[in-house]
């Protein structure tokens, strides 16, 4: 049980492209969803926290018109990245959970993206 | 201001040697301390979820502790698959539900 999944596991684009990465749990519904990433032996950095049907929630330092959140359902969440140039390259990380206190994260596999 | 700190950096050891692994932190209101294993290129997988001093629980080769000011991931006779990142990180008083993560401990295991 508590399963995350992500898509694309690899992407490569062009610099000034967009990309986006669907994160869905596939056994149980999510209410809150969270986006990280992580550079190279480094532990994760919290970038948005969106709960379903509201807005997300940015860390501060993250752009939001760059980082594009929707959690349009339960079981679906997707990071938008616009527009993206070589410093965006860098691995993506979602995870999942039911809202409230203690409530377990449980992580999709991770995106790594490119931008050439 | 709430903190987690991981030691030690980094751990080798040869195949069948127990050890430990420890989480000191200092948050306000804890409202649970959750530990994960990362390997390379891949998210963190869930391990366990502890939310008060006493607690111990156990998985295979693998046994978690809390106190009030420290959490310890006792690992017993590890095999060369049990190496990997351990990451530990908890969730603080508030309104929002974020975790707060130590830096990682990664552990080598020689055969």
């Amino acid at each position: 049980g508590a399963v995350v999944s992500q898509h694309p596991s690899r992407v490569i684009c062009k610099s000034g492209t967009s990309v986006k990465i669907e994160c869905r749990s596939l056994d149980f519904q999510a209410t809150t969803m969270f986006w990280y990433r992580q550079f190279p032996k480094q532990s994760l950095m919290l970038m948005a926290t969106s709960n379903e049907g509201s807005k997300a929630t940015y860390e501060q330092g993250v752009e939001k018109d760059k980082f594009l959140i929707n959690h349009a359902s339960l079981t679906l969440s997707t990071l938008t990245v616009t527009s993206a140039h070589p410093e965006d390259s860098s691995f993506y990380i979602c995870s999942a959970s039911v809202r409230g206190p203690g409530r377990t994260q449980y992580f999709g596999p991770g995106t790594r993206l490119t931008v050439l | 201001e709430d903190q987690v700190t991981q030691s030690p950096e980094a751990l080798r050891l040869q195949e069948g040697e127990s050890s430990s692994l420890n989480c000191s932190y200092t948050v306000s209101g804890l409202r649970g301390l959750f530990w994960y294993r990362q390997d390379p290129g891949k998210g963190p997988e869930f391990l366990f979820t502890l939310y008060s001093a006493g607690e111990e629980k156990e998985k295979e080769r693998l046994k978690a502790t809390l106190t009030k000011k420290e959490s310890f991931l006792h690992i017993t006779a590890p095999k060369p698959e049990d190496s990997a990142t351990y990451l530990c990180a908890v969730q603080a008083g508030g309104s929002n539900y974020q975790l707060i993560w130590g830096a990682g401990t990664k552990l080598i295991i020689k055969p």
